[in-house]
């Protein structure tokens, strides 16, 4: 395993398009995040999953942002209707966390999709 | 609310020390981690504190203070390669492990 892949790495669109972006994590890994990240900021939390379940949402994400983990592997995340202040790079990151383990929760990053809404 | 604070820039010489510092306040605590961010690049794994006190790893250590919301990252022995951004992150106790990053200090490492 070559750890988190994501797929497409550029993408640009005219606003109002609907884009989709995909996250292969590493395969052992159970947690799965999205981030989103702008020039000269830390990466933003968006949403993650526990296997094929979605656990948590921020409330800074609108109804336009939707994820998906169908069988607990892959992730995509799609954006309707986009903006132009939908531009940023969007981070995938995977990592294991057991039940009465003792994992931190490290977080391994993908190189990211990098969305331009023109 | 979840607030983490740390500078934005800092220069250092190489060959030198220096010592990025955190302050946070979050609605609970489950550990800190910092992240190194080269330009272009995504965050890579540097440190995990759960405990009070210094960790340290080669030329990287950090220090944490959980009575305090502080940490610090110190390098040491700076080196042309260390100018990044690195990013200060906490893991409020939500059960969930989902963890909340700062804006990032970016370090210029000058000869």
């Amino acid at each position: 395993d070559t750890g988190v892949s994501q797929d497409p790495r550029h993408k640009i669109t005219k606003r109002g398009q609907n884009v989709t972006f995909r996250c292969d994590p590493i395969s052992e890994h159970n947690r799965l995040y999205w981030y989103r990240q702008t020039l000269g900021q830390g990466p933003e939390f968006l949403t993650y999953f526990q296997n094929e379940a979605q656990l948590e949402k921020s409330r800074l994400l609108s109804d336009r942002f939707s994820a998906e983990r169908p069988k607990g592997s892959f992730s995509t995340l799609e954006i309707q209707r986009t903006e132009q202040g939908d531009s940023a790079m969007y981070l995938c990151a995977s990592s294991l966390v057991r039940w009465r383990g003792a994992d931190t929760g490290e977080l391994f990053f993908g190189e990211g999709s990098r969305l331009t809404v023109l | 609310g979840q607030n983490i604070d740390q500078p934005t820039e800092m220069t250092a010489t190489e060959g030198a020390i220096v010592q990025i510092n955190c302050t946070y306040q979050t609605s609970g605590f489950n550990g800190l981690f910092w992240y190194q961010q080269h330009a272009g690049e995504a965050p890579t794994f540097l440190s995990y504190n759960v405990l009070d006190g210094l960790e340290e790893k080669g030329r990287f250590s950090s220090f944490l203070s959980r009575s305090k919301g502080y940490s610090y990252l110190l390098l040491k022995e700076l080196q042309m390669k260390d100018s990044a951004s690195y990013l200060c992150a906490v893991s409020p106790d939500t059960g969930g492990f989902k963890t909340i990053f700062g804006a990032g200090t970016r370090l210029f490492v000058k000869a």
